[in-house]
């Protein structure tokens, strides 16, 4: 079952400018994660933000997490060529060990 | 450094063969997972394990199985491959959920596996 659903589904912005990526998703959760794909590899976690906590900050990332909307956002601040990748935003629903529920993901393009 | 390896990178079988995909974490952790993701449909669930020889099935179990004999080793088997099994396989592994809830996943590399 589909719980995150992120918008836009692609970006393309300039180098240094700001990309912002939404995330909703439909149920109560325990926390809710960022990943970010680089082509046809694993992914890698960028943050986490726990279902009590409003805004997360790591480095050039931004998070913040409304659970009255049931709604996300990641922020990356000054892109870089780098940053080109998938983003994924992927929630924890609890009750026991079970995986991650993703969206299908927001490709970003960070034009040089 | 964290680590989680995947014993192919790209993998081509023909169908009805059966096939294993293992992941190794080297992290001590309890919980490990397997995931398929499909263009346009995201990263889905297979099965996960919370410890040695557990399992669970996850959304879309049919026709897979997995192995936990070790802790640091969960295969997946696919016992009869079928062309609808064509994708790209994760696998993840967490470390258990403590009192602060539940932490990040780390992922391998992947399997990009072709059944023809």
């Amino acid at each position: 079952s589909q719980q995150g659903e992120e918008d836009p589904q692609a970006l393309s912005i300039q180098e240094g400018e700001n990309a912002t990526m939404n995330c909703s998703y439909k149920t109560s959760i325990n926390n809710l994660q960022w990943y970010r794909q680089n082509s046809g590899r694993g992914l890698v976690h960028l943050i986490l933000i726990r279902s009590n906590e409003r805004e997360k900050h790591s480095g050039r990332l931004r998070v913040t997490l409304d659970t009255s909307k049931k709604s996300s956002s990641l922020l990356i601040t000054a892109s870089r060529a780098a940053d080109t990748a998938s983003y994924f935003c992927a929630t924890v629903t609890g009750g026991g060990a079970d995986g991650l529920t993703f969206g299908k993901g927001t490709h970003l393009i960070i034009q040089p | 450094d964290v680590k989680v390896t995947q014993s192919s990178r790209y993998l081509v079988k023909r169908t009805g063969e059966k096939v294993f995909l293992e992941c190794v974490q080297d992290m001590d952790h309890e919980n490990m997972f397997w995931y398929r993701q499909d263009p346009g449909l995201g990263l889905r669930l297979i099965y996960f394990s919370y410890d040695v020889k557990m399992k669970e099935k996850g959304d879309i179990p049919e026709g897979y199985s997995v192995s936990r004999e070790k802790k640091e080793r969960f295969s997946l088997i696919l016992e009869s491959a079928s062309t609808n099994q064509t994708s790209m396989y994760l696998c993840a592994s967490r470390s258990q959920p403590g009192t602060g809830g539940y932490n990040e996943q780390f992922f391998g590399p992947g399997t990009r596996l072709t059944v023809l």
